[in-house]
């Protein structure tokens, strides 16, 4: 089973949409979660940490639930900005990111 | 807001010369790592470093890599012999404290061996 798992899309929506992403990770005791961007050929740039009260930021917002080791993101309001590759991090117990593998958005107008 | 810098941003290398990858954390941090992104591939821990020594290093990490901190600024990663299939880009990081949060990464290096 892979430490990280992601559909990859792409998820192909219009302006405005809400949109979801789901993860699944395999070590219960991965220590935090995070969501990260990628842009093409771009490094990863932190979007939101998650935490198991669930987070919000903006039009973003994260939840996690330790119990079935799941992880998602919602994007209200899609801009064509938000058009990337969207990566689900876990830290492991010894602080290094396990990356999954990324699910693409791509907006359209 | 602080950065960390990577040089140069494209590598091309023969197969079996030898590449320095460069990289300068944000000043404070303390801890420093190595990523990498094969094309089309997710990115994959190689290396973290703290106290001027590896403190853990993935199995891709094998004798061909290896990692210094020079003079107190730069963090280098070093690969002895390129192999086609070093082909990737390589992200540095850095963070102050080890935890959650706390990471900055580089733009990358992209390396590509001929």
């Amino acid at each position: 089973r892979k430490e990280v798992e992601q559909d990859p899309g792409p998820f192909n929506v219009p302006e405005g949409a809400t949109v979801a992403f789901n993860c699944t990770y395999s070590n219960s005791a991965s220590q935090s979660f995070f969501w990260y961007r990628q842009d093409c050929r771009k490094e990863p740039k932190l979007l939101m940490s998650v935490y198991s009260s669930g987070n919000e930021d903006g039009r973003f917002t994260a939840q996690l639930n330790r119990a079935s080791q799941y992880i998602s993101l919602l994007i209200r309001d899609s801009k064509l900005s938000d058009s990337a590759t969207y990566l689900c991090v876990v830290m492991d117990s010894s602080y290094k990111l396990i990356f999954g593998s990324g699910t693409r958005l791509l907006v359209r107008p | 807001e602080p950065e960390v810098t990577q040089t140069p941003s494209h590598q091309v290398t023969q197969m079996g010369q030898e590449v320095i990858l460069r990289c300068v954390p944000i000043s404070n941090h303390l801890y420093f790592y190595w990523y990498r992104q094969i094309l089309g591939q997710k990115v994959e821990f190689l290396v973290s470093f703290y106290n001027n020594e590896i403190s853990e290093k993935s199995e891709i990490f094998d004798d061909q890599f290896s990692v210094e901190r020079p003079d107190g600024s730069n963090f280098t990663l070093k690969i002895r012999s390129t192999k086609l299939e070093d082909s990737a880009m390589y992200f540095c990081a850095s963070s102050e404290v080890s935890g959650p949060g706390g990471y900055t990464f580089g733009s990358g290096t992209r390396l590509t061996v001929v």
